[in-house]
């Protein structure tokens, strides 16, 4: 079965920082990929999606994640982190006619 | 309405009661999904449907939990005989995926119910 693991719980980046936050996924082929975030009070809000094609994608927010098959990866990064970045974010795949999984997740806090 | 909508978005209930929890996806999205969020917790996915059929509901932590779809469009969540461990935030998701896999493919969510069980 499919599955998705975010090695980080929780971390804490200072404003202006770059940050990378990892996520690995389990599966024979190549899945669709995403990145959510839940901001406080908030929904899940799309922040970026990779199907196939530029391995590099772009998305909302200043956010771009790479999908790397060899290390069944799909790292989001941002090269300067804002306050209002801090949330929690939610890696995800969708197979062919599965559901979407979602990772445990990763929460971001800034520092000032 | 332009998004998913989900009700009521808080049910405090006893233990030992039944309770609905209903979903509006977005007009023309035939997959609809259920996940559960505890506090402090991540996506746990519950059951998944393409129209009105299930193909997935490896999700549904018990036989107390089931859930219908009618009209490929609203959808509602029953737990029965509440436990205090059934206190999460219920969410809804809908996509316009048709079960292949396609560019369109993306979940919209709801702002889901905050379930209490006391």
């Amino acid at each position: 079965a499919q599955s998705v693991t975010q090695p980080d719980i929780h971390i804490t980046v200072s404003e202006g920082a770059s940050l990378e936050l990892r996520c690995n996924y389990s599966y024979g082929a190549t899945p669709y990929l995403f990145w959510y975030v839940q901001s406080p009070g908030q929904g899940l809000q799309l922040l970026l999606k990779y199907f196939s094609g530029d391995t590099l994608v772009q998305g909302i927010k200043g956010f771009e994640a790479e999908f790397k098959r060899s290390q069944s990866s799909f790292n989001l990064r941002k090269p300067s982190v804002h306050w209002s970045d801090a949330a929690e974010y939610f890696c995800a795949v969708r197979n062919y006619g599965q559901n979407f999984v979602f990772g445990p997740g990763t929460r971001l806090s800034v520092l000032p | 309405g332009a998004g998913v909508s989900q009700s009521p978005s808080n049910k405090v209930t006893e233990k030992g009661k039944d309770v609905e929890l209903r979903c509006d996806p977005i007009s023309g999205h035939t997959a609809l999904y259920w996940y559960r969020q505890r506090l402090g917790q991540g996506l746990e996915f519950l059951i998944y449907f393409q129209g009105n059929s299930a193909p997935d509901k490896s999700g549904l932590p018990s036989d107390r939990f089931s859930a219908e779809r009618t009209g490929e469009s609203v959808s509602t969540l029953t737990i029965q005989r509440t436990q205090q461990e059934d206190s999460a935030v219920y969410l809804c998701a809908s996509s316009p995926s048709t079960g292949l896999l396609a560019t369109n493919e993306k979940l919209f969510f709801g702002s889901g119910t905050q379930l209490s069980v006391l």
